[in-house]
Order: C-alpha cells, then sequence, then structure tokens
C-alpha cells in the first residue's frame, strides 16, 4: 500500500520560513513525478507546484512561485518543499501527492501538514 | 488563471441520480481531456475518483461516472448512497504544467 506522511507544518510569524517533508513508501518513489497541493481553512484546493521523477523539472504556481522552493531526495524516498517570504494567505493544509499515471491527475494523498503564517 | 467554477452545493435523495458540473474555459476544461475529479470527506484527504474525464481508478464505484462537453465537465453520481455525501472538486491540466482546480461542490444525500 503506498503511504504518503507529511510533516513540519506549525505556526510561523509572516516573512517567516518554513521546510515542509513527505516521506513515502509502498511505491518506487524514483519513478513518479510528485506534487504539493493545498487547502486553505474551509477552501478548496489549489495545485503548489510539481517535481518531475529525477527533479530535472520543476514546476510552481504563480502564487508561490519565487518563495517556495521544491526538492526530493530519491535516495531516502523523500519529497520536500521549502517555503519563504511566508504569507497570511499561505495559511492552508499542505498534502503530499502522486502523479496518476500522467493524466495531470493526483493519487494517492497524504493526510496533510498545517502550516498557520500569524503574528 | 481562475479557478474552475463549480456550483456550491448539490443535493439528491438515495437511490437517485445526480450531476455535478465544472465549468473552466477553452485553455483548460474545452483544451485538454486530463479532467479529474476528487471526493473529500470531512476531514480527510482528497480521493481521486475520476481520470482525464471518464476513467476511474479501480475500487471506484461504477455509481461514479464523468463527461465532458465543450468547457464543461460533468460528475454524474448514481445510486446516490449516504457515504456519497462530501466535497466533489474538479480539476484540469491547464497548460504550461499547470493544474487548476474547481471550488468545489458540497453533496448532501437528503
Amino acid at each position: 500500500e503506498v503511504q504518503l506522511v507529511e510533516s513540519g507544518g506549525g505556526l510561523v510569524k509572516p516573512g517567516g520560513s518554513l521546510t515542509l517533508s513527505c516521506a513515502a513508501s509502498g511505491l518506487t518513489f524514483s519513478s513518479y513525478s510528485m506534487n504539493w497541493v493545498r487547502q486553505a481553512p474551509g477552501k478548496g484546493l489549489e495545485w503548489v507546484s510539481s517535481i518531475s521523477s529525477t527533479g530535472r523539472y520543476i514546476y510552481y504556481a504563480d502564487s508561490v512561485k519565487g518563495r517556495f522552493s521544491i526538492s526530493r531526495d530519491n535516495a531516502k524516498n523523500s519529497l520536500f518543499l521549502q517555503m519563504n517570504s511566508l504569507r497570511a494567505e499561505d495559511t492552508a493544509v499542505y498534502y503530499c501527492t502522486r502523479d496518476f499515471v500522467l493524466s495531470f491527475a493526483f493519487d494517492p494523498w497524504g493526510q496533510g501538514t498545517l502550516v498557520t503564517v500569524s503574528s | 488563471q481562475s479557478a474552475l467554477t463549480q456550483p456550491p452545493s448539490a443535493s439528491g435523495s438515495p437511490g437517485q441520480s445526480v450531476t455535478l458540473s465544472c465549468t473552466g474555459t477553452s485553455s483548460d476544461v474545452g483544451n485538454y481531456n486530463f479532467v479529474s475529479w476528487y471526493q473529500q470527506h470531512p476531514g480527510k484527504a482528497p480521493k481521486l475518483m475520476i481520470s482525464e474525464v471518464s476513467k476511474r481508478p479501480s475500487g471506484v464505484p461504477d455509481r461514479f461516472s464523468g463527461s465532458k462537453s465543450g468547457n464543461t465537465a460533468s460528475l454524474t453520481v448514481s445510486g446516490l448512497q449516504a457515504e456519497d455525501e462530501a466535497d466533489y472538486y474538479c480539476s484540469s491540466y491547464a497548460g504550461s504544467n499547470m493544474v487548476l482546480f474547481g471550488g468545489g461542490t458540497k453533496l448532501t444525500v437528503l
């Protein structure tokens, strides 16, 4: 069974930084593109960033471009999201999720980690 | 680019069918057959129900079906059951390796 477990969320002040991690198991991690998707409290889903299986190709939503950095360590089956210059509007549950069959769909999803940006 | 448009709520009685809509533009839904649907129960992570407009991943009941016409995609849930009550989100590839989501529809089983 594929499992994705996020960690690293918490309370951070505006302008601060935080790094999220996602530990993957039950899959050949190095074979899949991975993604971060977030959900603000009571709101809908928002795609944040994607990284190809080798890490060569990286993409960001305009809302986080220049502030967030996605990376991965295939030897450790891990995905990361470095978040800098955090804003109140970045407050959300951040989900780690795998590409599904090259279809721009996401499956499965982790349980999410909450990031709260507040003074 | 703007999020896809979904009605905020929908409802149906057990056993009935309900269709949820997802409206985009000719730059996303209308231009690619990469529309997906996700089910999310309160406090839980989303679950993929439909990919590539109409494909059901393994384990998803055949009561769930997807379609697309022009810039609008649809998810139909047939034979409504109590456990189908959840939030449903659509998504579409929008070019340049970007994915757009809809705002979600809360489905209530009466």
